[in-house]
């Protein structure tokens, strides 16, 4: 089945500790997306990437690092910079197409970090 | 740049009774609207999107959307409620040569016995 794997489901840290995120997906998709979700803010972008070896900042970058070496993949590192990461984690992919849609996002089931 | 407003963070309806949530879109240019739900602690799912053409969307779990350009709205309505449909809903829009969507800050419905 096609999709997208976020792994883990739950993950702890203490302040201070780097952590990373990762997400996987096997749909083929050219973009790929990092938003970080708080409640009653909805979804902010944080990082995402059109192509390999290419990212942009999104609304919110600031103590987050990405990387994109393969086009299934698209790491989120949370690093001790982040004043606030307790937060729910939703990484999303979906087709590029030239003029920019209309094309839905797809998206992985999510990690919870808290970071105490 | 585009915007989305959805109008109330919670809404309650009993079961069985109409579902209507509430997304309007700011956009300078033909829009793409999308209505995205979200169960807890899960991802989020499309529900339905409007592209080009007929203006009142169908989507999944009997939900449909109607684009009205003159309102710029994309309400979202379902005629009778589950249990099931509890869930956090999301409105987003995108277009304009960006790919990238603009969510609106989500509508929970809760539904009641």
């Amino acid at each position: 089945d096609g999709g997208i794997t976020q792994s883990p489901k739950y993950l702890f840290r203490k302040e201070g500790q780097n952590v990373t995120l990762s997400c996987e997906q096997n749909l083929n998709h050219d973009a790929m997306y990092w938003y970080r979700q708080d409640p009653g803010q909805g979804l902010r972008l944080i990082y995402y990437s059109q192509i390999v070896n290419d990212f942009q900042k999104g609304d919110i970058a600031e103590g987050y690092s990405v990387s994109r070496e393969k086009k299934e993949s698209f790491p989120l590192t949370v690093t001790s910079a982040q004043k606030n990461p307790t937060a729910f984690y939703l990484c999303a992919s979906s087709i590029v197409g030239k003029a920019g849609g209309p094309y839905e996002q797809y998206f992985g089931p999510g990690t919870r970090l808290t970071v105490t | 740049a585009q915007s989305v407003t959805q109008l109330g963070s919670h809404v309650s309806v009993s079961e069985g009774a109409l579902v209507l949530l509430r997304c309007n879109y700011s956009s300078s240019v033909p829009p793409y609207l999308f209505w995205y739900v979200q169960y807890p602690n899960q991802g989020l799912q499309l529900l339905l999107k409007y592209t080009t053409g007929a203006t009142l969307v169908k989507g999944i779990n009997g939900f449909e959307a109607e684009f009205k350009k003159s309102e710029t709205s994309f309400h979202l309505t379902k005629p009778s409620a589950h249990m099931s449909d509890a869930a956090e809903y999301f409105c987003a829009v995108s277009g304009g040569g960006s790919y990238i969507p603009t969510f609106g800050r989500g509508t929970s419905l809760i539904v009641h016995p």
